[in-house]
């Protein structure tokens, strides 16, 4: 079964740094381009960050930029999110997803991990 | 950035009814367009990618159509598992931006 986990959310000051994972199973891993994708609280998905399967390419929302780092470690079938200099308007669901990327070159996200929560507050 | 937009943002269906949403980009993208279905407290899933193509073990009640800049997603007959949330994404260029969501209530 393909599976993704996260872990890592929690409660932290404005300014302060997390660094969230996810753990994927039941697929190559090292094969796959990876992305996060958040929600904040009642609100709609944001593509985050995205990273190739063997970390060539890293792309980042223009609103976390300089402040987030994407990588992964693919022997440990692993993705990774660094989140420094955090604010409040980063409060909000975490997802990781696998880029699937089909012959003609159109891609989607699927499957999603269930989502950690991230909170930033004082 | 491309922005997509969906119509209507919400609606209120019955059990049996036929429902089309729209998803409009803001330049053409094609057809790479995506539609995940999310449901409270869980992660989106994958209902169609690539404009039409049905995800493999997604009800066949589920079709996706367009082409360009303007797309839908039809439930032939909606089911009760159906009333969730419903978002449109492009893959044609960076940032993948999606729709707003259309939320499905139950009439």
């Amino acid at each position: 079964e393909v599976q993704l986990v996260e872990s890592g959310g929690g409660l932290v000051k404005p300014g302060g740094s997390l660094r969230l994972s996810c753990a994927a199973s039941g697929f190559t891993f090292s094969d796959s381009s990876m992305n996060w994708v958040r929600q904040a609280p009642g609100k709609g998905l944001e593509w985050v960050s995205s990273i190739s399967s063997s970390s060539g390419y890293i792309n980042y929302a223009d609103s976390v930029q300089g402040r987030f780092t994407i990588s992964r470690d693919n022997a440990k079938n692993s993705l990774y999110l660094q989140m420094n200099s955090l604010r409040a308007d980063d409060t909000a669901v975490y997802y990781c997803a696998r880029e699937p990327v089909y012959g003609w070159g159109t891609s989607c996200f699927d499957p999603w991990g269930q989502g950690t929560l991230v909170t930033v507050s004082s | 950035d491309i922005q997509m937009t969906q119509s209507p943002s919400s609606l209120s269906a019955s059990v049996g009814d036929r429902v089309t949403i729209t998803c409009r980009a803001s330049q053409t993208i094609s057809t790479y367009l995506n539609w995940y279905q999310q449901k409270p407290g869980k992660a989106p899933n994958l209902l169609i990618y690539a404009a039409s193509s049905l995800q493999s073990g997604v009800p066949s009640r589920f079709s996706g159509s367009g082409s360009g800049t303007d797309f839908t997603l039809t439930v032939s007959s909606l089911q009760p598992e159906d009333f969730a949330t419903y978002y449109c994404q492009q893959s044609y260029s960076l940032p993948k931006t999606f729709g707003q969501g259309t939320k499905v209530e139950i009439k």
